[in-house]
């Protein structure tokens, strides 16, 4: 069965540091997307990505962070500067379309940001 | 602006006692809600959907309008049943299939 990947599972780095994570959606799907998810907290969406643009973003995706799709099968995330508060575990979803039959969203494991 | 909330953090029963996991969310429109669980060392998954009244490994959810609630029932908790269960609402549109997650509830089946 397809799955989502994400890597690298865990990352430490430094504040300050930039920070890439990445991620390969399932190949047939449209739509992708990243969340977060601090620890002891919600999981909260951060952006949604259709046709090699952002569609939506939450209020926590600010010029800090950015996304891209470079090759046609990989997802990214980056992080320009990373913060104390940017430490979490990072989810990259995708669906297949918009819509409320299709658009389940498949997750994958998760990458884990640490920031020191 | 759209919430979920899930009262309880930990859910422990016995195996074979009924189980429900409470779910209430706020929202203006229309709502389409999730159960998602996360089962140890596993990735989050879809476990049903409101829209498509399934049951899924014998769990069950009926969507409550009128006390906005979206609760999750199993008559008979079995121990593969342990997991995080993330009660989760949708806004489809155009953009994609944005979810907001509730806090989630850790459900521990004992033997």
């Amino acid at each position: 069965e397809p799955e989502v990947t994400q890597t690298p599972s865990h990352q430490v780095t430094q504040m300050g540091q930039e920070v890439i994570l990445r991620c390969v959606p399932i190949s047939n799907h449209l739509y992708f997307y990243w969340y977060r998810q601090i620890l002891g907290q919600k999981v909260e969406f951060l952006v949604s990505f259709y046709n090699n643009e952002i569609s939506e973003k939450s209020e926590i995706f600010d010029d800090q962070f950015s996304v891209e799709r470079p090759d046609g099968s990989n997802f990214t995330l980056k992080i320009r500067s990373t913060k104390l508060e940017d430490s979490a575990m990072y989810f990259c979803a995708s669906s297949l379309s918009a819509g409320i039959n299709t658009g389940e969203l498949f997750f994958g494991e998760g990458s884990r940001l640490t920031v020191l | 602006a759209q919430r979920v909330t899930q009262p309880e953090k930990l859910l422990s029963v016995f195996k074979g006692a009924p189980v429900e996991l409470k779910c209430n969310y706020s929202y203006s429109g229309s709502p389409e809600l999730f159960w998602y669980v996360q089962y140890s060392r596993q990735r989050l998954q879809l476990l049903l959907r409101h829209i498509s009244r399934e049951s899924i490994k014998g769990f069950t959810a009926d969507l409550n309008k009128g006390e906005t609630s979206f609760h999750l029932k199993k008559p008979f908790a079995q121990e593969e049943d342990s997991a995080m269960y993330y009660c989760a609402l949708s806004s489809f549109n155009n953009a994609g299939n944005m979810l907001t997650f509730g806090g989630g509830t850790r459900l521990m089946v004992k033997p």
